[in-house]
């Protein structure tokens, strides 16, 4: 069964600073994608990354993929509030066209 | 273009009562699914549909949940009879063709609330 976990799961941080999300997932898989998910609303495709040493950014995000250690980050760069959301990674599970989701990293900006 | 269309936005219903929720996907995608959200987690996969055909339905309690989309088109979720722990946010997401590097696009969700 796949398995996919996010650290932390809450992250508290000041406008101005880095950090980082990991995603980790048990299974061989070379397609990861990062939702966005603000209170009450929908889930907004950030990236989708395809291959081994993806990288992709969008303003202040920056995604990255290593799938032979099965590992993706993301990347927040001079965090400003309207960054404050919940982040999931997902990983295609075993090429079958689904998704599976991670727990979720609720992200606070804090002015 | 228009996105996944998903109604109602809220449910509150009694446990034991049925409830049904309805998908309009984007026009033209051919596969649609279901997730469950339950509060503080990532959705799971209840349901997966290519045009009118089930493709997966390995996680949907069939005791209680069933869906279907006629016409390849819009579809619905019921549950009947719900349980408490179905209080959860359902989300419709569709698909050009079944493959993920065009991406999902979700729709609003319906929110239920069993009491």
């Amino acid at each position: 069964e796949l398995k996919v976990e996010q650290n932390p799961l809450f992250l508290s941080m000041q406008e101005g600073k880095n950090y980082t999300i990991y995603c980790n997932y048990s299974t061989t898989s070379d397609r990861l994608y990062w939702y966005r998910q603000d209170p009450g609303k929908s889930l907004e495709s950030l990236f989708v990354l395809l291959s081994n040493g993806a990288v992709k950014q969008e303003g202040r995000l920056m995604a990255s993929l290593d799938t032979k250690a099965r590992l993706s980050t993301l990347h927040i760069t001079a965090a400003v509030h309207d960054l404050s959301a919940t982040y999931f990674c997902a990983v295609d599970n075993f090429g079958n066209e689904k998704l599976t989701f991670g727990t979720g990293t609720r992200l606070t900006i804090i002015p | 273009e228009a996105g996944v269309a998903q109604s109602p936005r809220y449910k509150i219903i009694e446990k034991r009562q049925s409830v049904a929720f309805w998908c309009n996907p984007i026009s033209g995608h051919a596969t649609l699914y279901w997730y469950q959200q339950i509060l503080g987690q990532g959705p799971k996969l209840l349901i997966q549909f290519q045009n009118n055909g089930v493709v997966d339905d390995s996680q949907l309690p069939k005791d209680r949940f069933s869906a279907e989309r006629l016409k390849g088109v819009d579809s619905t979720l019921k549950i009947q009879p719900a349980k408490l722990e179905d209080s959860a946010v359902y989300l419709c997401a569709s698909s050009l063709d079944g493959r993920i590097n065009y991406g999902y696009t979700f729709g609003s969700g319906t929110r239920l609330t069993v009491v």
